[in-house]
C-alpha cells in the first residue's frame, strides 16, 4: 500500500513564501501530483513531477526526490486567495488512479 | 468549455434509502473516475471507466455501490441501501488520455449525508 504524510495545517503571511512537504512510502508510482482545493470546490491541478527535480509554474513550484520519498510544493508571493487545502497525490498504474494524502490546509493572513 | 459537473450538490437521505449521484464529464473525455472523501480522511479512489467499460473498480467499498456509464458519456453512482458510513463527499473526475501525466479534472462533488 501507500502511506502519504502531509502537515495538517500551515499559516503564512501575504507576500511570503511557504513550502508544503509531502513524504510517502510506496513500492512504485508513475508520478506525484499536487492539487489545490478551496472549501466546497473541486480540486484543481497545480503540478506534476515524474522525474526528480524541480518543476516551476509561475508562483508555484514542485520538487520530487524519489530516493528520499519526498516532495514539496513551494508557493511564492503568497496571496490571500492561496488560502486553501493542498493535496499531494501519487499517480499509480497506467492511468490516473490517484492516491491522496489528507491534505494541508494553508491559511494566508494579511 | 464546461467542466465536470455533478448532481446533486448535496443530498440528505435516511439510512436504508437509495441515492443516485450523477456525473457529466468534460465532453470528449473517455476516462471517468469516482472518488470519495469521508470526513476527516483522504480522498479515495472508487473506480475508473474507459468509455462505458469499467477499467478498475478495486476501490468500491461493497456491493451496495453500483456505478454505470451507459453510452460512455455521463455516469451514475447508486448507493442502495445507504448506510451511515456512506456519508461523505463523492467526487467525479475525467481525463482525455490515459497517459500517466494527464491532468484529471474534478467536479465540485456531491455531499452525501446519511441520517
Amino acid at each position: 500500500g501507500q502511506n502519504i504524510d502531509q502537515p495538517t495545517e500551515m499559516t503564512a503571511t501575504e507576500g511570503a513564501i511557504v513550502q508544503i512537504n509531502c513524504t510517502y512510502q510506496t513500492s512504485g508510482f508513475n508520478g506525484l501530483f499536487w492539487y489545490q482545493q478551496h472549501a466546497g470546490e473541486a480540486p484543481t491541478f497545480l503540478s506534476y513531477n515524474v522525474l526528480d527535480g524541480l518543476e516551476e509554474k509561475g508562483r508555484f513550484s514542485s520538487f520530487l526526490s524519489r530516493s528520499k520519498g519526498y516532495s514539496y510544493l513551494l508557493l511564492k508571493e503568497l496571496q490571500m486567495k492561496d488560502s486553501a487545502s493542498y493535496l499531494c497525490a501519487l499517480g499509480l498504474g497506467g492511468f490516473q488512479k490517484l492516491v491522496f494524502g489528507t491534505g494541508t490546509r494553508l491559511l494566508v493572513s494579511p | 468549455e464546461a467542466g465536470v459537473t455533478q448532481f446533486p450538490s448535496h443530498s440528505v437521505i435516511e439510512k436504508g434509502q437509495t441515492v443516485t449521484l450523477r456525473c457529466d464529464p468534460i465532453s470528449g473525455h473517455d476516462n471517468l473516475y469516482w472518488y470519495r472523501r469521508v470526513m476527516g480522511k483522504e480522498i479515495k479512489f472508487l473506480l475508473h471507466f474507459v468509455k462505458e467499460s469499467k477499467q478498475d473498480e478495486s476501490g468500491m467499498p461493497n456491493n451496495r455501490f453500483l456505478a454505470e456509464r451507459t453510452g460512455g458519456t455521463y455516469s451514475t453512482l447508486k448507493v442502495q441501501p445507504a448506510e451511515l458510513e456512506d456519508s461523505g463527499v463523492y467526487f467525479c473526475a475525467s481525463s482525455q488520455e490515459v497517459a500517466s501525466n494527464t491532468e484529471a479534472f474534478f467536479g465540485q462533488g456531491t455531499r452525501l449525508t446519511v441520517v
